[in-house]
C-alpha cells in the first residue's frame, strides 16, 4: 500500500501564479485533510472533507480552494499564490471514528 | 490561548536519559494522538489513545481525561529518537495540533 501520496514534493511559484497540490490515498478512508505547517505555528487545518462529496473550511482557508474529486483524491488549489502561502503542506486521511491519521510526505512550497 | 499546548518546546537529553513531553488541551476530545516528525519532514503516528496508558517499545503514552492532559515518555533515549514530537487532539472529525516539542538526544 502506498498510503497517502502527495505531489509535488517541492514547488516554487511566482506571486500571482496558480497551482494545484494533489493528494491521493488508497486506504478507503472517508475523511481527508489539508494542513499547512509553519515554524512556531504547528500544523493548521486549511480544509477538510469528512466524506466524499463534502468539504468544510478549517482554521486558515483564505486563499485556498479544495476539491474532493472522489473517495481517493482531495486536491488543494492556490488560485493566486502569495508569499504568505510559503509553507509546508501536508495531506492526511483517516477513517471515521477514533482512528489514527495517516500523513503524506509533505509539499514544500515557496512563493517568491 | 491555543487549544493544544505542549511543553517543553525544546528538549536536549543525553543518550540513556528518561524524557517526558507534556500536552494539555482545553476542549472535549474523543482521542489524542502522539506523532513523530523526523528531519526531512515525514509525520508518523506513534499512538492514539482515549484513556489510560499505551506502550510501544521504549515509548509510553498516558492520558488523564479529567485533567485534559497527556504525557509521552521515552525511556533509555537514543540519538535516533531525535525528532519533533507532536500532540494532536480529535474532536468531532477535526484534528487540532500542538506546536510540537523538538527533542535532541546527544550520544
Amino acid at each position: 500500500n502506498a498510503g497517502v501520496t502527495q505531489t509535488p514534493k517541492f514547488q516554487v511559484l511566482k506571486t500571482g501564479q496558480s497551482m494545484t497540490l494533489q493528494c491521493a490515498q488508497d486506504m478507503n478512508h472517508n475523511s481527508m485533510y489539508w494542513y499547512r505547517q509553519d515554524p512556531g505555528m504547528g500544523l493548521r487545518l486549511i480544509y477538510y472533507s469528512a466524506s466524499e462529496g463534502t468539504t468544510d473550511k478549517g482554521e486558515v482557508p483564505n486563499g485556498y480552494n479544495v476539491s474532493r474529486l472522489n473517495k481517493r483524491e482531495f486536491s488543494l488549489r492556490l488560485e493566486s499564490a502569495a508569499p504568505s502561502q510559503t509553507s509546508v503542506y501536508f495531506c492526511a486521511s483517516r477513517q471515521l471514528g477514533n482512528t489514527e491519521a495517516f500523513f503524506g510526505q509533505g509539499t514544500r512550497l515557496t512563493v517568491v | 490561548k491555543n487549544e493544544v499546548e505542549q511543553s517543553p518546546q525544546n528538549l536536549t537529553a543525553q543518550e540513556g536519559e528518561f524524557i517526558t513531553i507534556n500536552c494539555s488541551y482545553s476542549v472535549g476530545i474523543s482521542a489524542l494522538h502522539w506523532l513523530q516528525q523526523h528531519p526531512g519532514g515525514g509525520i508518523v503516528s506513534l499512538f492514539m489513545l482515549s484513556s489510560g496508558k499505551k506502550k510501544h517499545g521504549r515509548l509510553i503514552a498516558t492520558i488523564n481525561i479529567q485533567e485534559k492532559h497527556s504525557s509521552l515518555h521515552i525511556t533509555a533515549s537514543h540519538p535516533r529518537d531525535s525528532a519533533v514530537y507532536i500532540c494532536a487532539v480529535l474532536a468531532g472529525n477535526k484534528l487540532t495540533f500542538g506546536g510540537g516539542t523538538r527533542v535532541l538526544v546527544k550520544p
